[in-house]
């Protein structure tokens, strides 16, 4: 049971690149979501889903964009990588919210230059 | 909202230390409540839960029990080991909404 996958686990972009991570589960939860997590902070959510063909805003948006069109896949996509994006993002899962817990992916450690 | 509040630390410890990292919330309704741990260069990680009042939530040897009457549920260890060292996340959870998570407070243990 792999749980929740997140690829690529590393990556170096450009300014201007363009990229999407891949976060993928087989627990068959319904709630999905992105957070990133910057050196010596907490985690933020950048956006979620509640089930197949949802998205949702979290609490930092702005220069990312996402997509689930299958319910184990939720795809986490920057248009133009920015250096503010060099970040480690997290995917996670969970049931139906919180109340079950949340499963992690190990991460995306993604630098902008 | 709902919201949760962490000791933010850095805490360091000796092995064999006592360690307790306070964490309080407020809520509404009947959260369930979570401590995940972040081990250097890895995702979180669950590390225990408790879902109702006085649920005693324990593994590894690390205990919290969750008490309504001062919105708290603190993490203990009564021995730490070096392999403890890890950044440690309380969270609070509903059904249907999203986790609300604590800033995480760093902990590392000196042999």
């Amino acid at each position: 049971n792999a749980g929740v996958t997140q690829t690529p686990k590393f990556r170096v972009l450009k300014t201007g690149q363009s990229m999407t991570l891949l976060c993928a589960q087989d627990m068959n939860h319904e709630y999905m979501y992105w957070y990133r997590q910057d050196p010596g902070m907490g985690l933020r959510l950048i956006h979620y889903s509640v089930g197949e063909g949802t998205t949702a805003k979290g609490e930092v948006p702005d220069g990312y964009n996402v997509s689930r069109l299958k319910k184990q896949n939720f795809l986490l996509g920057l248009e133009s990588a920015a250096p503010s994006q060099t970040s480690v993002y997290f995917c996670a899962s969970s049931y139906f919210g919180g109340a079950y817990g949340y499963t992690f992916g190990s991460g995306t450690r993604l630098t902008v230059v | 909202g709902d919201s949760v509040t962490q000791m933010e630390g850095p805490v360091t410890l000796s092995e064999e230390a006592f360690l307790t990292i306070n964490c309080t919330y407020t809520a509404t309704g009947y959260p369930s409540l979570f401590w995940y741990v972040q081990y250097p260069g890895e995702g979180l990680q669950l590390l225990l839960k408790a879902t109702k009042a006085d649920d005693k939530g324990s593994n590894k040897g690390f205990e919290a029990t969750y008490r309504k009457e001062t919105t708290s549920f603190h993490l203990e260890k009564g021995s730490v080991q070096v392999s403890d060292s890890a950044v440690y996340f309380c969270a609070l959870g509903n059904y249907g909404q999203n986790f609300v998570f604590g800033p995480g407070t760093r902990l590392s243990v000196l042999p």
